[in-house]
């Protein structure tokens, strides 16, 4: 199985909202409700945002939002603030074959 | 407090092998999974396998088998990835996380970045 499908880059201005999409198959996003979402800031560690689709774990604010439709999820993050930028990852488990995948992750820019 | 932390980088030749630790602290290893994820220089985030820090079970993506091997020493509460026959697209950061009974990695370590080179 191929990396989940994120587009390349988004962007926005502080205080507006942004999604970024996450598409899978029936064999991963659609099929099992274990998508999560992970933040990375340049030389740091991923940092967990979601998991099981739209449950934020303590301490994450809940401007981070989580959904899904058939085998396509998405982050939404509302209320943009300057140190959202980064880029973010998206994960599915995959079945027996394949069970963990990532996407290929999303540049976020903050105008 | 809860963390992971691991081994200092690494360089090595083509051919060979390396052996990373992670050790947790501020919770019993054998409570969560140790997964490895792997990240080359300017790339997106690859999985490699699991373990199943109590039973020692292990679980690789199919890239990886038949070169990773994935282990504990629960006396020390330390997990280990070693990956052998490096190649130069080897070279990557390559880190532990944990998860509890999902994929929600929500500790990581801080990273040990492999370069491979002649």
């Amino acid at each position: 199985q191929s990396a989940l499908t994120q587009p390349r880059s988004v962007s926005g201005s502080p205080g507006q909202s942004v999604t970024i999409s996450c598409t899978g198959t029936s064999s991963d996003v659609g099929g099992y409700n274990y998508v999560s979402w992970y933040q990375q800031h340049p030389g740091k560690a991923p940092k967990l945002l979601i998991y099981d689709v739209s449950k934020r774990p303590s301490g994450v604010p809940d401007r981070f939002s989580g959904s899904k439709s058939g085998n396509t999820a998405s982050l939404t993050i509302s209320g943009l603030q300057a140190e959202d930028e980064g880029d973010y990852y998206c994960c599915s488990y995959g079945g027996t074959n394949t069970p963990i995948l990532f996407g290929g992750g999303t540049k976020l820019t903050v105008l | 407090q809860v963390q992971l932390v691991q081994s200092g980088p690494e360089v090595k030749k083509p051919g060979a092998s390396v052996k990373v630790s992670c050790k947790a602290s501020g919770y019993s290893l054998t409570v969560y999974f140790i997964h490895w994820v792997r990240q080359a220089p300017g790339q997106g985030l690859e999985w490699m396998g699991w373990i199943n820090t109590n039973s020692g079970g292990t679980n690789y993506a199919q890239k990886f088998q038949g070169r990773v091997t994935m282990t504990r020493d629960t006396s020390i509460n330390t997990a280990y990835m070693e990956l052998s026959r490096l190649g130069s697209d080897d070279t990557a950061m390559y880190y532990c996380t944990r998860s509890l009974s999902s994929i929600d990695f929500d500790c990581w370590g801080q990273g040990t970045l492999v370069t491979v080179s002649s």
